[in-house]
């Protein structure tokens, strides 16, 4: 079953510490792999989005990480800003041929406090 | 990146009513529209995915005859819940695909979303 899972559920942080989210997939074959940030009463906003062949991309205090061996991704917050405070999904596109279908993670509820 | 709205942002009606949720695409030729629904602390759940100028796909357990979907054109899709009924209230997300952004990503653009309040 495609799955991906995100841990951990929720986390409290202090403005200017670092923090990072994890995801662990099960999808495959992938397209690619995509952090979003939704705040609350808000769609969700695209981060960064990574193929198969990246390791690692970032968006100004956001890097994200793949491993596409070991199916696992992560999105570290540098230096936190009260405005991170939101709930961040990672979202895993199928391939083409599997139907182009995205499969959601239960999201990461963050909220940094000052 | 491209941008999806989506209007009303809020919508409070009356049981049994019909509210008409709209999506466009304000800078791009959406071939595929999506309609999500979250629930509270929920993650988005994909409700049914439209291409322009054909029928809708729904996912199972979505009731293709109370979430009336209508893709007409290459920049609006838009979703109608009838005889809405509280159990309905939700916060309802569409997003669209299309001649956008790095083609290898083949990336999805979502709206703002809209939250829909059944009394």
């Amino acid at each position: 079953k495609n799955q991906v899972e995100q841990s951990p559920q929720s986390l409290i942080i202090l403005e200017g510490k670092n923090c990072t989210l994890q995801c662990n997939y099960t999808v495959s074959p992938f397209s690619n792999l995509r952090w979003y940030k939704q705040d609350t009463g808000r769609g969700p906003v695209s981060l960064t989005i990574m193929t198969f062949s990246e390791n690692t991309k970032s968006n100004g205090r956001y890097t994200a990480t793949l491993d596409a061996d070991t199916k696992q991704s992560s999105l570290h917050i540098t230096a936190s800003q009260l405005s991170d405070s939101a709930s961040y999904i990672c979202v895993v596109r199928h391939f083409k041929a599997a139907g182009n279908k995205l499969t959601f993670g239960g999201g990461t509820r963050v909220l940094v406090k000052p | 990146g491209a941008v999806v709205s989506q209007h009303p942002s809020r919508v409070i009606c009356k049981s049994g009513t019909s509210v008409k949720i709209e999506c466009r695409s304000l800078d791009f030729q959406a071939t595929t529209m999506f309609w999500y629904r979250q629930f509270p602390k929920q993650s988005l759940m994909l409700m049914a995915t439209s291409n322009e100028g054909s029928k809708a796909t729904y996912e199972q357990g979505v009731e293709k005859d109370k979430f009336l979907i209508n893709h007409a054109s290459l920049t609006l899709s838009t979703l109608t819940v009838t005889s809405a009924h509280p159990e309905d209230s939700s916060f309802y997300i569409c997003s669209a695909r299309g001649l956008a952004g790095p083609s290898s990503y083949n990336e999805q653009f979502f709206g703002p979303g809209t939250r829909l309040t059944v009394l």
